[in-house]
């Protein structure tokens, strides 16, 4: 199966503030098959991201992802309020589909 | 905008099988496939299957051995098996819309499940 590894752990920032995290994975993910989710504390996940760069329906434009094979990256251009959340990666190039252990972004 | 709702007992014992459903409301479950994932206490999150709405399904192998997933379309409801459960089992449970079987682009809330004597 192929394993996730997200860093940081946590990252620290403040509003305004550009957030990078990265997710890489033990083997090439096909076809750049990786999504990004945003999970509040006791909320279900939200999709922000699908095919590693395609932001999913009523995602603002400031949520992007890049990145293929091995290597990928959510990027959040200038933090809101409501961005500070948990964030997981989670591959569907192979099964079974697997998910990273998630970054934290908080203040 | 379709929602998500499931529904099942937040206790059970070890050795039991545990059994979720998941209504699926605002929109048909004909023609997706549909999702289980779980988090356990402090950790990541672990999908557990899929099934499509003809009933054709897919699991992880790690609970392949233990789980039974089935479809209503009458009733709009998917639902889990999850048998001979352990402590470990202890999770919040989800259920999800999963695009081609790939990722999951609507979520229910998640119910919690606790395994204990």
């Amino acid at each position: 199966e192929i394993v996730l590894t997200q860093s940081p752990d946590t990252l620290s920032l403040s509003p305004g503030e550009r957030a990078t995290m990265s997710c890489r994975a033990s083997e090439n993910v096909r076809i750049s098959y990786l999504a990004w989710y945003q999970q509040k504390p006791g909320q279900a996940p939200r999709l922000l991201i699908y095919g590693a760069s395609s932001r999913a329906t009523g995602i603002p434009d400031r949520f992007s992802g890049s990145g293929s094979g091995t290597d990928f990256t959510l990027t959040i251009s200038r933090l809101e309020p409501e961005d500070f959340a948990v964030y997981y990666c989670q591959q569907y190039g192979s099964s079974p589909l697997t998910f990273g252990p998630g970054t934290k972004v908080d203040i | 905008q379709v929602l998500l709702q499931e529904s099942g007992p937040g206790l059970i014992k070890p050795s039991e099988t545990l059994s979720l459903s998941c209504t699926v409301s605002s929109g048909s479950i004909s023609g997706y496939y549909w999702s289980w994932i779980r988090q356990p206490p402090g950790k990541d999150l672990e999908w557990i299957g899929n099934i499509y709405y003809s009933g054709d399904t897919k699991f992880n192998p790690s609970l392949k051995s233990r789980v039974t997933l089935s479809v209503d379309t009458s009733k709009n409801q998917f639902s889990l098996n999850l048998s001979a459960v352990t402590s470990a089992d202890t999770a919040v449970y989800y259920c999800a819309r999963i695009i081609w079987g790939l990722y999951m682009d609507v979520w229910g809330k998640g119910t919690t499940v606790t395994v204990s004597s």
